[in-house]
């Protein structure tokens, strides 16, 4: 079955624990991002990648970090999380850069307190 | 990209046909309209998109009107299940920033 999958699906954590958001997509898709989305504020884009070692900052990239090592996968890393990171996040991929994003992941949603 | 504006909620009886306007009066002529929709903090799922002729697929029908400056999202026969909030996007395809911008949508709640 075709998908984005993401782990984990929720966490709790605490402020300026590193933690990793897992997405892996099984459609070789070259296109990833990631968004987190904000009661009020809509779905955002943090990072994108256009393929494999090709990565780049969108709207709110402060506070996380990604890789794309190899095409399947693009975590997110937030180094020393904080509160104002609590939200959901979602992993989109789809092929090559289209304007349209086919698959989203189911989101993760992250607590830091 | 160009802005859109569309009503912030909507109410469907369940299998009468759900019309989702959008208003982007400054779209430009190579940008193209997205739908997507989100179901309860689901994913957002891909509904349809068109430049200036009228789409349709399995899912839903969009009508551009001949300006371009409105469009609107057709769910032919409207179920429960199409209870989500709907996103018209507007923005250039496969050029330019490499993103979606979302706004506050409009969310339709299809009535038993």
């Amino acid at each position: 079955e075709a998908q984005v999958t993401q782990n984990p699906r929720y966490l709790i954590t605490v402020t300026g624990k590193k933690l990793t958001v897992t997405c892996s997509q099984n459609m070789n898709h070259e296109y990833m991002s990631w968004y987190r989305q904000d009661p009020g504020l809509g779905l955002r884009q943090i990072y994108y990648s256009m393929n494999v070692e090709v990565t780049d900052k969108g709207d709110v990239p402060e506070g996380y970090k990604v890789s794309r090592k190899e095409k399947r996968n693009f975590p997110l890393i937030l180094e020393s999380p904080s509160p104002n990171q609590t939200s959901l996040y979602f992993c989109a991929s789809s092929f090559a850069w289209t304007g349209r994003l086919e698959f989203f992941g189911p989101g993760t949603r992250l607590t830091v307190l | 990209d160009a802005k859109t504006t569309q009503p912030p909620s909507m109410d469907c009886a369940e299998g009468r046909a759900a019309n989702l306007p959008c208003n982007h009066s400054t779209i430009s002529g190579n940008e193209y309209v997205y739908w997507y929709r989100q179901i309860h903090s689901q994913g957002p799922q891909y509904i349809i998109h068109g430049l200036k002729n009228n789409e349709t697929n399995e899912m839903a029908s969009l009508i551009i009107t001949e300006d371009r400056k409105s469009s609107t999202l057709i769910l032919p026969h409207a179920t429960l299940r199409d209870t989500a909030v709907y996103y018209c996007i507007v923005r250039e395809s496969g050029a330019g920033s490499y993103q979606l911008t979302f706004g506050k949508g409009t969310k339709l709640s299809v009535i038993p």
